[in-house]
């Protein structure tokens, strides 16, 4: 299976902020990665796939970037409302494995 | 608009079934696969298996093969998860996720996911 690695576990910031969240594969994805945002007790909400594919309705705030093995999320400007665990999952293979989760939380 | 609706919580002992159901509106149910992801408490996401919710066919995932079994009804649009010998460490919220299929690179991501069903296994 695929792994992937997250970092930062954890990430403290202030609203207004800039925020990159990294994600890595064991092995080259091409540009197969999706990033979820999930907030305490919900389902996950997904925001980019395809690695910089904006999900129709999610803030523009929120950009991906990458391919081949090293990805990263970045939220321009932290809003009250982002303030969640993030998890980057790849879609190159199955299982469609996820990252340990990027917890965002506020400093 | 699409919905997942999940069967409510369950409260197992140690070796016991859970069956727990996702039914799905809003979309053209047989059009898209429902895979089944779980998170343990405070622990990260874990992929389980996936529907062809047209033809039937099945993929579980290597570390959960031969406890756990999905189907599906066309004629509710529901999906079931059966999982069986149950273990404490099956103590998680289990998900289903409508997965969308990329013909590129034969994976899926998931665009649309059900509430989370808590399943809880004592001993």
């Amino acid at each position: 299976d695929i792994q992937m690695t997250q970092s930062p576990s954890t990430l403290s910031a202030s609203v207004g902020d800039r925020v990159t969240i990294t994600c890595r594969a064991s092995q080259s994805i091409s540009s197969w990665l999706a990033w979820y945002q999930q907030k305490p007790g919900k389902a996950p909400k997904l925001l980019i796939y395809k690695a910089s594919s904006l999900e129709s309705g999610v803030p523009s705030r929120f950009s991906g970037s990458g391919s081949g093995t090293e990805f990263t999320l970045t939220l321009s400007s932290l809003q009250p409302d982002d303030f969640a665990t993030y998890y980057c999952q790849q879609y190159n293979s199955l299982p469609g494995t996820f990252g340990q989760g990027t917890k965002v939380e506020i400093k | 608009q699409v919905q997942l609706v999940q069967s409510g919580a369950e409260v197992k002992t140690s070796g016991a079934s859970v069956k727990v159901s996702c039914k799905a509106s809003g979309y053209t149910f047989i059009n898209y696969y429902i895979h089944w992801v779980r998170q343990a408490p405070g622990q990260g996401l874990e992929w389980m298996g996936t529907i062809n919710t047209g033809g039937g066919s099945t993929t579980y995932a290597q570390k959960i093969q031969g406890r756990v079994t999905l189907t599906r009804d066309t004629s509710t649009s529901t999906v079931y998860m059966d999982l069986s010998s149950l273990r404490s460490e099956d103590t998680a919220v289990y998900y289903c996720a409508r997965g969308r299929w990329v013909a590129e690179s034969s994976g899926f991501y998931f665009d649309y996911w059900g509430q989370g069903t808590l399943v809880t296994v004592s001993s």
